[in-house]
């Protein structure tokens, strides 16, 4: 009965490689998001989508990009993974994009080797 | 865009003495103001939140205020047990729907 759920948990993998990140929600909420935590435990926002539709989209680079193949889900897939790229990435979800209350998923700690 | 400040960056407290985090932020348009709570190995979880129209709010321990005219609001943690160790994070909200988080603080509660 998890709100919000991530896969995978960890993931490891070499420089140059291509890996997604799956997120589902079942708060039957609209709007999604997924975060950057670095090792500073700074959390940044990466993109966010309102009913499958873009509507935060912060300086990230190309290789990072989301798909919403509905509501409920919200992966991210990145190309060409670099070390700097190494962190824990979170997905979240809200109502809807106005409402505030963000419910964060448990986390996928990635590391680039 | 929004900026938001948060001190102190760690904070040490005895259990039973209170704890208190202060955040301020800059777009005045800012109208939602959560705290969220961070353990190891977890999700942030929302503890508590604020929203423009009202200057304070208090569950149990925690309480939060607001100060719209200064832009800055706080976290107050009574009675701490060390269950409350974690990092917090504080967080501005424009009605884009956009957080702004502070760059957290680390309380350890020893007893």
């Amino acid at each position: 009965d998890t709100a919000v759920s991530q896969t995978p948990k960890y993931l490891v993998t070499q420089m140059g490689n291509d890996k997604s990140i799956k997120c589902e929600q079942n708060l039957g909420h609209d709007t999604m998001y997924w975060y950057k935590q670095d090792s500073k435990k700074f959390l940044k926002i990466m993109f966010s989508y309102n009913n499958k539709e873009l509507i935060i989209n912060e300086t990230v680079p190309n290789r990072f990009s989301p798909k919403s193949p509905d509501k409920a889900h919200l992966n991210l897939h990145i190309n060409s993974l670099e070390l700097g790229d190494s962190a824990v990435y979170f997905c979240a979800s809200s109502q809807d994009r106005t409402l505030g209350e963000q419910y964060f998923g448990p986390g996928t700690r990635l590391t680039v080797t | 865009g929004e900026n938001v400040e948060q001190h102190p960056s760690t904070l040490s407290v005895q259990e039973g003495d209170s704890a208190v985090i202060k955040c301020t932020y800059s777009d005045s348009a800012s109208n939602y103001f959560p705290w969220y709570k961070q353990e190891l190995g977890k999700g942030p979880q929302l503890i508590i939140d604020i929203r423009s129209n009202v200057g304070e709010k208090k569950d149990q321990r925690i309480a939060v205020t607001l100060n719209k005219t200064a832009k800055h609001f706080s976290l107050h943690i009574t009675e701490t047990q060390p269950e409350d160790s974690a990092v917090y994070f504080c967080a501005a909200t424009d009605s884009w729907g956009k957080f702004q988080f502070g760059a957290g603080t680390q309380v350890v509660v020893t007893p």
